[in-house]
């Protein structure tokens, strides 16, 4: 069974700071998706990583694709309070169809 | 615009009470799933459909079905809820079944069960 680890799992700091969240894998995924989920919303897909060694970056959020394609990592710089949120990665399994979820990471950024 | 809607958002339903939550998609996507979600929990895929072909997960409880009448709608029934069925509920849809395919998720249904 394809598994995503992801960590921390709750992340709770200030405004200003900077922060990374992990997703870790012993499997190889063809991508790997990252979402934020809002309370009581759905989650909104942020950014695709396809090729091992991929960095994006979406305003202050930079998003990478391990060498092996096997992890992924989120770097929010200067995070705010509207970064608070449910962060969750998502792998394509190259067996299959269906996205793997990892469990998230609950973020809250206070002001 | 073009989305995912899910009505309604809000659903109360008494302990064995059939209840079905309801999904329909303007994207024309191919591919619609329902995902159960509990409270800071990563979605659980439950089932999804490839047009009319139905995909059902292995550990999906056979108290949960699904029917997809047209490409825009689908339904989940859950026939017998139990307290352990509330969560919130999620319908997205993807254009295809590739892998990577970007799926798109509607704001989810938040079911209580009494």
């Amino acid at each position: 069974t394809q598994l995503l680890e992801q960590s921390p799992q709750f992340l709770s700091i200030q405004e200003g700071e900077n922060l990374t969240v992990y997703c870790n894998s012993s499997s190889v995924f063809s991508s790997l998706q990252w979402y934020r989920q809002e309370p009581g919303e759905g989650p909104v897909l942020l950014v695709t990583v396809v090729t091992g060694g991929e960095v994006k970056k979406l305003k202050r959020l930079t998003f990478q694709f391990g060498d092996a394609r096997k992890d992924s990592s989120l770097h929010i710089t200067a995070a705010q309070p509207g970064d608070t949120g449910l962060y969750l990665c998502a792998g394509a399994n190259q067996a299959g169809t269906a996205l793997i979820f990892g469990k998230g990471t609950t973020l809250s950024v206070s002001s | 615009d073009a989305m995912v809607i899910q009505n309604p958002r809000y659903q109360v339903t008494q302990f064995g009470k059939p209840v079905t939550l309801s999904c329909s998609q303007t994207l024309n996507h191919n591919v619609m799933y329902w995902y159960q979600q509990k409270s800071s929990q990563a979605p659980k895929l439950l089932f999804h459909y490839y047009d009319k072909d139905f995909n059902n997960e292995a550990d999906t409880p056979d108290n949960f079905q699904s029917r997809r009448p047209n490409t825009s709608f689908c339904f989940l029934d859950i026939r017998s809820p139990g307290l352990g069925d509330a969560a919130m509920y999620l319908c997205a849809t993807s254009r295809e079944l590739i892998r990577g395919d970007t799926q798109y998720f509607g704001p989810g249904t938040r079911l209580t069960v009494l």
